[in-house]
């Protein structure tokens, strides 16, 4: 069975600085990775997906994750972080099914 | 990607009524699902909603409590029934589409509040 663990329930980053979210992952098949935000009061929002093709993943937002697969590790980071990227962060693996595992989430603060 | 909505966005509810809560994708997605978010945590996957069948649930849930519809490729809803104050929670909807990586996208949510 496919899971996802999320190190860090809350990051506090400075504005300017590098987010470093982490996220590992077990699957006993090649995953398919996904992280996600989701906003105050909003839905979750797709920020990037692991398809295989490339292990960096450039996503929106400035947003990228590294999959290494000897690590079992995808983890997501952007250069400089902005006042607007305070969310909640979900790291997901797919299984075979189609159904998403979550991680437990990771609360992004930004400070000035 | 598919676009989804829900409605409503939110309610207040008397314990023991139930409340229906609708999802609406604008394109014909594979498979649909519902999660609960419950206050500070992850989401959990309710059900897989199918086209014109019985829904499949989770572990922990059950089509009494929670009983699910989806009448055709963009349309499901589901069912809180006889709500206790431990259904305070978002309830999400999703669908997967047709891409080669299949993803899901989610809808905004409905933030349940039970008293």
């Amino acid at each position: 069975a496919q899971s996802v663990t999320q190190l860090g329930s809350h990051v506090s980053v400075s504005e300017g600085a590098l987010v470093l979210l982490r996220c590992n992952y077990s699957s006993s098949v090649p995953p398919y990775l996904f992280w996600y935000v989701q906003y105050p009061n909003q839905g979750l929002q797709l920020l990037l997906k692991y398809t295989s093709a490339a292990t960096l993943v450039k996503g929106i937002n400035g947003f990228e994750a590294e999959f290494k697969k000897s690590e079992t590790s995808f983890h997501l980071t952007k250069p400089s972080a902005h006042m607007s990227d305070a969310a909640e962060y979900f790291c997901a693996v797919s299984d075979s099914w189609g159904k998403l595992q979550f991680g437990a989430g990771t609360q992004v603060v930004v400070t000035p | 990607s598919a676009v989804i909505s829900q409605k409503p966005s939110r309610d207040i509810c008397q314990r023991g009524t139930s409340l229906t809560i609708q999802c609406q994708v604008d394109s014909q997605v594979t498979m649909m699902f519902w999660y609960r978010q419950q206050p500070g945590q992850s989401l959990t996957l309710i059900a897989t909603a199918n086209q014109g069948s019985e829904a499949t649930y989770e572990s922990g849930f059950v089509i009494d409590k929670f009983p699910i519809s989806r009448p055709n490729l963009t349309f499901s809803t589901l069912t809180v029934s006889n709500m206790s104050p431990e259904d305070s929670s978002i309830y999400l909807c999703s669908g997967r589409d047709r891409g080669p990586i299949e993803t899901q996208y989610f809808g905004p949510g409905t933030r349940l509040l039970v008293l």
